[in-house]
Protein backbone atom coordinates (compact mmCIF):
# COMPACT_ATOMS: atom_id res chain seq x y z
CA UNK A 1 0.00 0.00 0.00
CA UNK A 2 0.97 3.19 -0.60
CA UNK A 3 2.02 5.20 2.15
CA UNK A 4 2.27 9.12 2.40
CA UNK A 5 3.24 10.29 5.82
CA UNK A 6 3.09 13.55 7.61
CA UNK A 7 5.03 14.85 9.81
CA UNK A 8 2.55 16.02 12.61
CA UNK A 9 -1.22 15.35 12.82
CA UNK A 10 -1.50 18.57 15.36
CA UNK A 11 0.70 21.73 15.83
CA UNK A 12 -0.13 25.02 17.25
CA UNK A 13 1.90 27.78 16.25
CA UNK A 14 2.12 31.39 17.60
CA UNK A 15 1.14 34.33 14.89
CA UNK A 16 4.48 35.22 12.96
CA UNK A 17 6.52 31.92 13.67
CA UNK A 18 7.99 30.00 10.82
CA UNK A 19 6.10 26.58 10.25
CA UNK A 20 7.84 23.47 8.24
CA UNK A 21 5.13 20.85 7.17
CA UNK A 22 6.95 17.88 6.01
CA UNK A 23 5.42 15.37 3.38
CA UNK A 24 7.09 11.75 2.41
CA UNK A 25 5.62 9.34 0.26
CA UNK A 26 6.92 5.89 0.06
CA UNK A 27 6.06 4.87 -3.43
CA UNK A 28 8.56 6.73 -5.92
CA UNK A 29 5.41 9.13 -6.98
CA UNK A 30 6.76 12.03 -9.22
CA UNK A 31 3.67 14.17 -7.97
CA UNK A 32 3.26 15.83 -4.70
CA UNK A 33 0.96 18.25 -3.73
CA UNK A 34 -0.64 20.23 -0.71
CA UNK A 35 -4.19 20.96 -0.61
CA UNK A 36 -6.01 23.05 2.57
CA UNK A 37 -9.22 21.85 3.60
CA UNK A 38 -11.50 24.45 5.42
CA UNK A 39 -15.52 23.20 5.99
CA UNK A 40 -17.81 24.93 3.18
CA UNK A 41 -14.85 24.92 0.92
CA UNK A 42 -13.65 22.01 0.25
CA UNK A 43 -9.85 21.14 -0.41
CA UNK A 44 -7.80 23.99 -2.22
CA UNK A 45 -4.60 23.78 -4.23
CA UNK A 46 -1.43 26.01 -2.18
CA UNK A 47 1.41 24.21 -4.50
CA UNK A 48 2.05 20.84 -6.33
CA UNK A 49 5.53 19.46 -7.77
CA UNK A 50 5.76 17.28 -10.55
CA UNK A 51 9.46 16.81 -10.24
CA UNK A 52 12.05 17.10 -8.29
CA UNK A 53 13.51 20.36 -7.55
CA UNK A 54 10.34 21.46 -9.65
CA UNK A 55 7.04 23.25 -8.35
CA UNK A 56 4.15 24.75 -9.68
CA UNK A 57 1.42 27.47 -8.06
CA UNK A 58 -1.76 26.35 -6.97
CA UNK A 59 -5.08 28.57 -6.41
CA UNK A 60 -4.38 29.88 -3.18
CA UNK A 61 0.28 30.12 -2.90
CA UNK A 62 -0.06 33.31 -0.93
CA UNK A 63 1.86 33.10 2.38
CA UNK A 64 3.54 29.83 1.68
CA UNK A 65 6.44 28.10 0.01
CA UNK A 66 7.50 24.68 -0.83
CA UNK A 67 11.13 22.54 -0.72
CA UNK A 68 11.02 19.49 -3.34
CA UNK A 69 14.94 18.42 -2.88
CA UNK A 70 14.46 14.58 -2.82
CA UNK A 71 11.78 12.86 -4.78
CA UNK A 72 10.29 11.57 -1.88
CA UNK A 73 9.72 14.56 0.29
CA UNK A 74 7.63 17.59 -0.08
CA UNK A 75 7.66 20.56 2.44
CA UNK A 76 5.12 23.39 2.72
CA UNK A 77 6.86 26.25 4.49
CA UNK A 78 4.75 29.05 6.40
CA UNK A 79 7.24 31.85 5.91
CA UNK A 80 5.23 34.35 8.57
CA UNK A 81 2.29 32.07 9.91
CA UNK A 82 -1.05 33.99 10.43
CA UNK A 83 -4.41 32.96 12.04
CA UNK A 84 -6.13 32.79 8.65
CA UNK A 85 -3.65 30.51 7.70
CA UNK A 86 -5.27 27.92 10.88
CA UNK A 87 -6.74 24.72 8.77
CA UNK A 88 -6.26 21.50 7.94
CA UNK A 89 -3.26 21.01 5.52
CA UNK A 90 -3.49 17.03 3.06
CA UNK A 91 -0.38 16.32 1.24
CA UNK A 92 -0.88 14.17 -1.45
CA UNK A 93 1.29 12.11 -4.27
CA UNK A 94 0.35 10.14 -7.42
CA UNK A 95 1.94 8.67 -10.56
CA UNK A 96 2.23 11.13 -13.67
CA UNK A 97 -1.21 12.14 -15.76
CA UNK A 98 -2.38 9.18 -17.68
CA UNK A 99 -1.20 6.41 -16.00
CA UNK A 100 -3.89 3.72 -16.17
CA UNK A 101 -3.93 3.53 -11.86
CA UNK A 102 -3.55 7.32 -11.59
CA UNK A 103 -4.87 8.77 -8.40
CA UNK A 104 -4.33 10.87 -6.04
CA UNK A 105 -2.91 9.36 -2.55
CA UNK A 106 -3.53 11.14 0.34
CA UNK A 107 -1.78 11.70 4.00
CA UNK A 108 -3.90 12.01 7.57
CA UNK A 109 -3.63 15.78 7.31
CA UNK A 110 -2.19 18.15 9.40
CA UNK A 111 -4.29 20.36 11.77
CA UNK A 112 -2.42 23.26 12.19
CA UNK A 113 -3.96 26.20 14.35
CA UNK A 114 -2.12 29.38 14.63
CA UNK A 115 -2.84 31.78 17.46
CA UNK B 1 -9.98 29.66 -14.91
CA UNK B 2 -11.27 25.92 -13.86
CA UNK B 3 -13.97 25.54 -11.06
CA UNK B 4 -16.05 23.55 -9.81
CA UNK B 5 -19.49 23.66 -7.69
CA UNK B 6 -21.01 21.11 -5.75
CA UNK B 7 -24.51 22.07 -4.88
CA UNK B 8 -25.36 19.90 -1.75
CA UNK B 9 -23.78 20.89 0.92
CA UNK B 10 -25.42 18.24 3.40
CA UNK B 11 -27.64 15.48 2.42
CA UNK B 12 -29.55 13.11 5.16
CA UNK B 13 -30.46 10.38 3.77
CA UNK B 14 -32.48 7.58 5.53
CA UNK B 15 -30.97 3.88 4.94
CA UNK B 16 -32.00 2.33 1.25
CA UNK B 17 -33.24 5.86 -0.07
CA UNK B 18 -30.92 6.61 -3.32
CA UNK B 19 -28.39 8.85 -3.59
CA UNK B 20 -27.70 12.08 -6.67
CA UNK B 21 -25.11 14.76 -5.68
CA UNK B 22 -24.42 17.19 -7.95
CA UNK B 23 -21.21 18.36 -9.55
CA UNK B 24 -20.45 21.11 -12.38
CA UNK B 25 -17.84 22.27 -13.36
CA UNK B 26 -16.47 25.35 -15.73
CA UNK B 27 -13.97 24.30 -17.91
CA UNK B 28 -14.46 24.92 -22.28
CA UNK B 29 -11.49 22.04 -22.90
CA UNK B 30 -11.43 17.80 -22.55
CA UNK B 31 -11.30 16.98 -19.26
CA UNK B 32 -10.58 14.17 -16.59
CA UNK B 33 -13.04 13.82 -13.60
CA UNK B 34 -13.00 12.19 -10.00
CA UNK B 35 -14.78 11.28 -6.99
CA UNK B 36 -13.36 11.13 -4.19
CA UNK B 37 -14.60 10.04 -0.38
CA UNK B 38 -13.27 10.73 3.14
CA UNK B 39 -15.06 8.51 5.63
CA UNK B 40 -14.56 10.27 9.72
CA UNK B 41 -11.46 9.86 10.67
CA UNK B 42 -9.95 8.54 7.52
CA UNK B 43 -7.90 9.88 4.58
CA UNK B 44 -9.63 10.72 1.53
CA UNK B 45 -9.37 8.41 -1.57
CA UNK B 46 -10.69 7.66 -4.62
CA UNK B 47 -14.37 6.45 -5.64
CA UNK B 48 -14.21 6.22 -9.56
CA UNK B 49 -12.93 8.37 -12.13
CA UNK B 50 -13.34 8.93 -15.47
CA UNK B 51 -10.98 10.17 -18.35
CA UNK B 52 -12.65 8.90 -21.67
CA UNK B 53 -15.02 5.84 -23.22
CA UNK B 54 -18.56 5.16 -21.33
CA UNK B 55 -19.38 8.51 -19.99
CA UNK B 56 -21.07 6.11 -17.14
CA UNK B 57 -18.16 5.14 -14.55
CA UNK B 58 -19.03 2.38 -11.79
CA UNK B 59 -16.35 2.89 -8.68
CA UNK B 60 -16.38 0.90 -5.23
CA UNK B 61 -19.11 0.41 -3.20
CA UNK B 62 -21.60 0.29 -5.80
CA UNK B 63 -21.11 3.88 -6.52
CA UNK B 64 -21.45 5.54 -9.94
CA UNK B 65 -21.30 8.62 -11.91
CA UNK B 66 -22.18 9.93 -15.05
CA UNK B 67 -20.34 12.39 -17.56
CA UNK B 68 -22.85 14.48 -19.36
CA UNK B 69 -20.55 16.60 -21.29
CA UNK B 70 -23.23 19.28 -22.73
CA UNK B 71 -24.21 19.59 -19.01
CA UNK B 72 -20.82 20.03 -17.52
CA UNK B 73 -21.81 17.94 -14.80
CA UNK B 74 -20.77 14.70 -12.78
CA UNK B 75 -23.18 13.12 -10.89
CA UNK B 76 -22.71 10.38 -7.94
CA UNK B 77 -25.22 7.99 -7.80
CA UNK B 78 -26.23 5.31 -5.56
CA UNK B 79 -29.62 2.86 -5.89
CA UNK B 80 -29.27 2.56 -2.09
CA UNK B 81 -27.43 3.98 0.50
CA UNK B 82 -25.86 2.35 3.54
CA UNK B 83 -25.36 3.91 7.15
CA UNK B 84 -21.40 3.09 6.28
CA UNK B 85 -21.81 6.08 3.11
CA UNK B 86 -21.97 8.22 5.89
CA UNK B 87 -18.90 10.38 4.58
CA UNK B 88 -18.00 13.28 3.32
CA UNK B 89 -17.89 13.66 -1.00
CA UNK B 90 -15.71 15.60 -2.89
CA UNK B 91 -15.73 16.33 -6.91
CA UNK B 92 -12.55 17.60 -8.54
CA UNK B 93 -11.43 18.12 -12.11
CA UNK B 94 -8.66 18.37 -14.50
CA UNK B 95 -7.93 20.18 -17.54
CA UNK B 96 -6.37 16.89 -19.48
CA UNK B 97 -4.27 18.97 -21.11
CA UNK B 98 -3.04 20.22 -17.66
CA UNK B 99 0.01 18.63 -15.92
CA UNK B 100 -1.99 17.51 -13.17
CA UNK B 101 -3.46 20.38 -11.19
CA UNK B 102 -6.70 18.65 -10.08
CA UNK B 103 -8.90 21.21 -8.68
CA UNK B 104 -11.67 20.09 -5.70
CA UNK B 105 -15.67 21.13 -5.14
CA UNK B 106 -16.78 22.32 -1.82
CA UNK B 107 -17.79 18.74 -0.45
CA UNK B 108 -21.07 17.31 0.59
CA UNK B 109 -21.47 15.62 3.84
CA UNK B 110 -23.52 12.91 3.46
CA UNK B 111 -25.11 11.70 6.91
CA UNK B 112 -27.41 8.29 6.47
CA UNK B 113 -29.39 7.53 8.98
CA UNK B 114 -29.66 3.71 10.34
Amino acid sequence: DVKVTQSSRYLVKRTGEKVFLECVQDMDHENMFWYRQDPGLGLRLIYFSYDVKMKEKGDIPEGYSVSREKKERFSLILESASTNQTSMYLCASSEPRGRVNEKLFFGSGTQLSVL
Amino acid sequence: AQSVSQHNHHVILSEAASLELGCNYSYGGTVNLFWYVQYPGQHLQLLLKYFSGDPLVKGIKGFEAEFIKSKFSFNLRKPSVQWSDTAEYFCAVRSSSNTGKLIFGQGTTLQVKP
